[in-house]
């Protein structure tokens, strides 16, 4: 059973334009929610993330959405840059145990120039 | 800054063989963990330990033991290599006041033959 769910395996836009990149999840328990980036090869990089007392955090061009009435976040990258094509991963974890991340199965973001 | 070093980069082993993947973190945290990533499966959560002498098992953690001794290394052991294992491997560290923000190592690759 998928707790952590990004439906949309890839995501193509073009460069200036808006990424919105989804994700769902199912168990009530999840408390914080962070976004990772990934490129081939290395290791993902914590992006951004929300608390769920918050339904918007911003950091530059990147903002996260959450609502969690729909269980559902969605990230937001504008404008989107070339060097945005990666691999973002969806993840979550539960209140006293934020030691343990529970991730999607990643989105592949290309943004063609 | 080092971060979270992981060893080796490649591996390729034969059914049966056991082999230690080595991860050492640098930022005196007290959370690490393994996940591995296989394609279309996100990452998935193998042991973690909330501190040295304390480990615990993930969502994967069959064929695989862990043990820490000290706060900086976070050893993964693969008793008798199964094909299935074949994977990207990444270590991660956090700490508790971080909210669960982990820093990844760049991964091993392994290949089981």
């Amino acid at each position: 059973d998928q707790q952590v769910k990004q439906n949309s395996p890839s995501l193509s836009v073009q460069e200036g334009r808006i990424s919105i990149l989804n994700c769902d999840y199912t168990n009530s328990m999840f408390d914080y929610f962070l976004w990772y980036k990934k490129y081939p090869a290395e290791g993902p990089t914590f992006l951004i993330s929300i608390s769920s007392i918050k339904d918007k955090n911003e950091d530059g061009r990147f903002t996260v959405f959450l609502n969690k009435s729909a269980k559902h976040l969605s990230l937001h990258i504008v404008p989107s840059q070339p060097g945005d094509s990666a691999v973002y991963f969806c993840a979550a974890s539960a209140q006293g145990s934020n030691y343990k991340l529970t991730f999607g199965k990643g989105t592949l973001l290309t943004v063609n120039p | 800054n080092a971060g979270v070093t992981q060893t080796p980069k490649f591996q390729v082993l034969k059914t049966g063989q056991s082999m230690t993947l080595q991860c050492a973190q640098d930022m005196n945290h007290e959370y690490m963990s393994w996940y591995r990533q296989d394609p279309g499966m996100g990452l998935r959560l193998i042991h973690y330990s909330v501190g040295a002498g304390i480990t615990d098992q993930g969502e994967v953690p069959n064929g695989y033991n862990v043990s820490r001794s000290t706060t900086e290394d976070f050893p993964l052991r693969l008793l008798s290599a199964a094909p299935s294992q074949t994977s990207v491997y990444f270590c991660a560290s956090s700490a508790p006041a971080g909210q669960g923000v982990a820093f990844f190592g760049q991964g091993t690759r392994l290949t089981v033959v």
